[in-house]
Formats: structure tokens, C-alpha cells, sequence
């Protein structure tokens, strides 16, 4: 299950199972979103990302969905492996990505075998 | 893909020393490098960004006498942490980003420093 508190919210998932992280962005006005990983000890990773002129966008094993009118962001992970889990943070920008990204608070994705 | 390679991955050092870490981009250049602050179970915060041949930018609330910032080469970033103090353990992480490509921002993997 997703909790949600002073700590980082956890999503706990079977491995096995379809993940889905949400994430809320704050600025109307991004209009480039990104999905990063961040291993623990490491720097965060590129997973997918998607312009605002698009609802969804799919790559292996993960979806992003977009919904512009609540500002809204899923993640979505088919068939989660162990391998997954690491905190993920969604990222908002601007002009395409020019701007630099702000980072959103995280979740962190805790898979059992 | 783009690389930036971080040094040191982690350190340790004395109250009141300084602590310098290098950001590297390795297959692309960078006039523009953004320097990262990331506390336990918690996002990163952009602290500064860091432009070639010419002076920092630092975000509101970081002090730009603390940490130094500089950006010496196409490829080379700078930050050194000055009289280190226990409250500056964190992580930090350096990006830049490899041009309009997908990819956008590529970072680095990270320096751990302790203040003891």
C-alpha cells in the first residue's frame, strides 16, 4: 500500500505487480515533465519524460500519464522486478526543458520478492 | 549517452577544513552546471548554478561565501565547501545538461560529505 506522512511516502508492491507513483506538480506553466530514479548513494537517473502537448507516453516497462487539468503526473511500471526499488521524483520544467527542473518530494518504491 | 562523472564519491573531513568536489562532464560540454543539495529521505534542492567563465548563480538562502563555485572549463565544475561544519553533511550532486536531447539533465552520481 502508499502511505504518506513526515517521511518519504512508501509504495509497497509485490514483485510482480504494476506499480503506479503520482506525483502533483505546482506551475501551469511546465510544460516538460520528467521521471527520474535515484538508487540509494547515487545520483538520480533519466526514466522517461513527456511535453505537455502529450497525455501519455510509453517506454519499456513504464508509462507516464499526463493530466494537465488537475496538474497531475503518474509513473507507471509494468511487471515490477526488485531492480526497481529506489525513490522516484517527477520534475517539472519549462520551454521544453530549458529551464532548469524543479524536483518534486519522491516516493519511494520498496519491492518484494 | 551524456556522462558526469562526480569526485569524490564520498568524504569525511574536520570542522572548519574545506572540502572541494569536481563535476566533470565527460562526452559533451557545459557551459552551465547545476549544483545539488540533498538531505536524508528527501529531494534535491538546486543550490547554484555554475557558468562558464563567469560567476556563479546561487539560489535564495545559500550562502555563495560558504560554497565556492567554479567553472574553469567547458567541462569542469567546482564546489567547494568552505569551514565545513556538521550542519553541511549531505549529499550533493552536480547535472548539466547535454544539449536538446531527450535526456535533458544528466547527473552525476553524487558526493557524500560528512562533517565530523
Amino acid at each position: 500500500g502508499e502511505s504518506v506522512g513526515l517521511h518519504l511516502p512508501t509504495l509497497s508492491v509485490q514483485e510482480g505487480d504494476n506499480s503506479i507513483i503520482n506525483c502533483a506538480y505546482s506551475n501551469s506553466a511546465s510544460d516538460y515533465f520528467i521521471w527520474y530514479k535515484q538508487e540509494s548513494g547515487k545520483g538520480p537517473q533519466f526514466i522517461i519524460d513527456i511535453r505537455s502537448n502529450m497525455d501519455k507516453r510509453q517506454g519499456q516497462r513504464v508509462t507516464v500519464l499526463l493530466n494537465k487539468t488537475v496538474k497531475h503526473l503518474s509513473l507507471q511500471i509494468a511487471a515490477t522486478q526488485p531492480g526497481d526499488s529506489a525513490v522516484y521524483f517527477c520534475a517539472e520544467s519549462r520551454g521544453g526543458g530549458s529551464y532548469i527542473p524543479t524536483f518534486g518530494r519522491g516516493t519511494s518504491l520498496i519491492v518484494h520478492p | 549517452g551524456a556522462v558526469v562523472s562526480q569526485h569524490p564519491s564520498w568524504v569525511i573531513c574536520k570542522s572548519g577544513t574545506s572540502v572541494k568536489i569536481e563535476c566533470r562532464s565527460l562526452d559533451f560540454q557545459a557551459t552551465t552546471m547545476f549544483w545539488y543539495r540533498q538531505f536524508p529521505k528527501q529531494s534535491l534542492m538546486l543550490m547554484a548554478t555554475s557558468n562558464e567563465g563567469s560567476k556563479a548563480t546561487y539560489e535564495q538562502g545559500v550562502e555563495k561565501d560558504k560554497f565556492l563555485i567554479n567553472h574553469a572549463s567547458l567541462t569542469l565544475s567546482t564546489l567547494t565547501v568552505t569551514s565545513a561544519h556538521p550542519e553541511d553533511s549531505s549529499f550533493y550532486i552536480c547535472s548539466a545538461r547535454d544539449g536538446a536531447g531527450d535526456y535533458g539533465y544528466t547527473f552525476g552520481s553524487g558526493t557524500r560529505l560528512t562533517v565530523v
